[in-house]
């Protein structure tokens, strides 16, 4: 089955970069997500990555896929406090015959920036 | 253009009773999906709908059970309420159901219910 699994824990100094790492194990993934998700909020996406690519860059985020460790990092440069939040990696997968994709999430990483 | 809406912003039952969640997804998005989200855990698919079919159901009793509408939007309704239902119950809409490059789902809010 899917499994997605992420630290639970990161804390920065503003400035610095942050690095959030995950791993899944559905190798069948069209596509990895990485949400954002502030205190009593929904969940915001941030980016996402098409499985066939190795490096995605979106400003202040960069997306790298490793695909044979089926392992995928966020990083977010010059991390400011407002970059505070949870962080959820998630996986698209597809039932057999369909197109429509369901999303399976990592219990997410707790980003903390200090001053 | 408004983002998916939910509704209401909080709720709070007893053991027992029914509750009904709505969504409303972004304009042009005919796809719908649910998810529960426990206090500590990331969001645990629960349903997805498209064109009013359902299309995807996640590992929830037959207590939880959800429709969606002629204009897209959606209910999520769950019977016999236990405490452990208490979390917050996120919607999601994407476009459509048959192009991979445009099924990215957009989260709402969400609801957050309280079980006593």
């Amino acid at each position: 089955g899917e499994d997605v699994e992420q630290s639970l824990f990161l804390s920065v100094r503003e400035g610095d970069s942050s690095v959030i790492n995950c791993t899944y194990t559905d190798s069948s993934s069209t596509y990895l997500y990485w949400y954002k998700q502030e205190p009593g909020a929904g969940l915001q996406l941030l980016t996402y990555i098409f499985s066939n690519m190795d490096m995605k860059q979106d400003q202040r985020l960069t997306v790298l896929l490793n695909k044979k460790d089926k392992h995928l990092s966020l990083r977010i440069a010059d991390t400011q406090t407002g970059d505070s939040a949870i962080y959820f990696c998630a996986e698209s997968t597809y039932d057999r015959g369909s197109t429509l994709g369901r999303l399976y999430f990592g219990r997410g990483t707790q980003l903390t920036v200090w001053p | 253009d408004a983002g998916v809406t939910q509704s209401p912003t909080h709720l709070i039952k007893t053991r027992g009773q029914q509750v009904t969640l709505r969504c409303s997804p972004i304009s042009g998005h005919k796809s719908v999906s649910w998810y529960q989200q426990v206090l500590g855990q990331g969001p645990q698919f629960i349903f997805q709908y498209y064109e009013k079919e359902e299309r995807g159901r996640g590992n929830f009793p037959d207590r939880f059970s959800a429709r969606q509408f002629p204009n897209y939007s959606s209910e999520l309704n769950v019977n016999a309420l236990l405490l452990g239902d208490s979390a917050l119950y996120l919607c999601a809409s994407s476009r459509l159901w048959t192009d991979y490059s445009t099924d990215t789902q957009y989260f709402g809010p969400g609801t957050r219910l309280t079980v006593l």
